[in-house]
């Protein structure tokens, strides 16, 4: 089954504890990103990634992350979460140029003490 | 600077009526428009775009869109509404050659029976 998949799906960390949360896609696609998204705020794009090592910043990059050494895997980490990273977090990805639609995880909710 | 505005934070409409969810937006050069729908603990699913052609695009479970390019609009609309459509909606806009996306706020539907 074509999909894209996030873990851990629930996590609640402390303040400064480094954490990583996965996703992976089993579609070939060349486009990858992160988003968070916050009750009023809607969806913001944290960063993306055009293809393997090509990756750069969305619109809120503070305080995060990625890496993309494989196209079917791009890792969020949070070096020193605070309180104010407390969200859910979704990772989406599409096939590349000339697709346009983008195909969503089903979300990571991450509480930071 | 990319941006997108739904106006309404939640629209009710009466099963069977039709209903009409707004967004605007704004972008240098030529936009590509989204909406996708998320159901409760559910990832984004996409429903419909807009990339060039005609301004009436039709999507998935009967949803329809027209492009506005004088009023920057992209509305999404539906004939007879369902109660399953009760959901959060959000638009989406990406412009040309460019790789970021910008999410409105999102509209909770809510259909009643």
């Amino acid at each position: 089954e074509a999909q894209v998949t996030q873990n851990p799906r629930y996590l609640i960390t402390v303040t400064g504890k480094k954490l990583t949360v996965t996703c992976s896609q089993n579609m070939n696609h060349e486009y990858m990103s992160w988003y968070r998204q916050d009750p009023g705020l809607g969806l913001r794009q944290i960063y993306y990634s055009m293809n393997v090592e090509a990756t750069d910043k969305g619109d809120v990059p503070e305080g995060y992350k990625v890496s993309r050494k494989e196209k079917r895997n791009f890792p969020l980490i949070l070096e020193s979460p605070s309180p104010n990273q407390t969200s859910l977090y979704f990772c989406a990805s599409r096939k590349g140029t000339g697709a346009y639609e983008q195909y969503f995880g089903p979300g990571t909710r991450l509480t930071v003490t | 600077a990319q941006s997108v505005a739904q106006p309404e934070d939640q629209v009710n409409v009466a099963e069977g009526n039709p209903l009409t969810v707004k967004c605007t937006y704004s972008v240098s050069g030529n936009p590509y428009l989204f909406w996708y729908v998320q159901y409760p603990n559910r990832g984004l699913q996409f429903l419909l775009k807009y990339i060039t052609g005609d301004n009436l695009v039709k999507g998935s479970y009967g949803f329809e869109a027209e492009f506005n390019k004088s009023q920057t609009s992209f509305h999404l609309k539906k004939p007879s509404a369902l109660v399953s459509d009760s959901a959060l909606y959000f638009c989406a806009v990406r412009a040309a050659g460019t790789y970021k996306y910008i999410f409105g706020t999102g509209t909770r539907l809510k259909v009643l029976a």
